[in-house]
């Protein structure tokens, strides 16, 4: 079965700075995707970014970006240029084998200071 | 274009009682997913319907829960004689193909049910 870690339950950085959170996942399949999704305290999943496990390369959406280590299992994300409106609780997910649902970590809680 | 629209936000039942939980998908969206949030958890995958049909219930309880998506009309999720322990936040989602071909999916803002 897919599982999805999310070793940092809070985190916090300063307005402009740049944060990473972790996640890491086991699965048995070749192709799958990932997903960072972002919740804030209206607690609406907005999707932030995701990537294709064939894809070597990292992808990125604008101040957000991802350091996908297929052999170690790993994919974490980096946020530059850290601002208020990033305040939320960030999860980690992978698509299954056949593509049909979402495995989810437990989320980071993400806490942008002025 | 409206989003996921998903009602009643919140719900409240005393145990025993029925609770119905609506959600209509993106327009255009014909792939319709339930997950379930407990406090300080992530989701929880639950049911994965297609127009009228069910494609995968793996996550939902075998008692009291069900899901339909209509050839006319919203999705339900139902749930009978509540019981505390179904309290959570329910979240339904959309897409326009499976997520093999997309990858993503469009959520609603979710619907809090709370048993008293």
């Amino acid at each position: 079965a897919q599982t999805v870690t999310q070793s940092q339950p809070e985190m916090s950085v300063q307005e402009a700075e740049t944060v990473t959170l972790s996640c890491t996942y086991d699965t048995s399949e070749s192709n799958y995707y990932l997903f960072w999704y972002k919740q804030p305290p209206s607690r609406q999943m907005i999707l932030v970014i995701r990537q294709e496990a064939y894809k070597q390369q990292n992808a990125t959406e604008n101040r957000f970006s991802v350091n996908f280590q297929k052999a170690a299992k790993s994919f974490s994300l980096k946020i530059s240029d850290s601002q208020l409106g990033d305040t939320a609780m960030y999860f980690c997910a992978s698509a299954d084998g056949n593509n049909r649902k979402l495995i989810w970590g437990l989320g980071t809680s993400l806490a942008v200071n002025p | 274009n409206a989003g996921v629209m998903q009602n009643p936000r919140h719900l409240v039942r005393r145990r025993g009682q029925e609770a119905r939980l609506r959600c209509s998908p993106m327009k255009g969206h014909s792939h319709v997913y339930w997950y379930r949030q407990l406090p300080e958890e992530g989701l929880k995958f639950m049911v994965y319907l297609q127009k009228e049909n069910i494609i995968d219930e793996s996550g939902m309880p075998k008692e009291r829960f069900s899901a339909e998506f209509p050839k006319e009309g919203p999705s339900i999720l139902r749930i009978q004689q509540v019981v505390r322990g179904d309290s959570a936040a329910y979240f339904c989602a959309s897409s326009a193909r499976d997520l093999s071909n997309t990858g993503e999916l469009f959520f609603g803002e979710g619907s809090r049910l709370t048993v008293l």
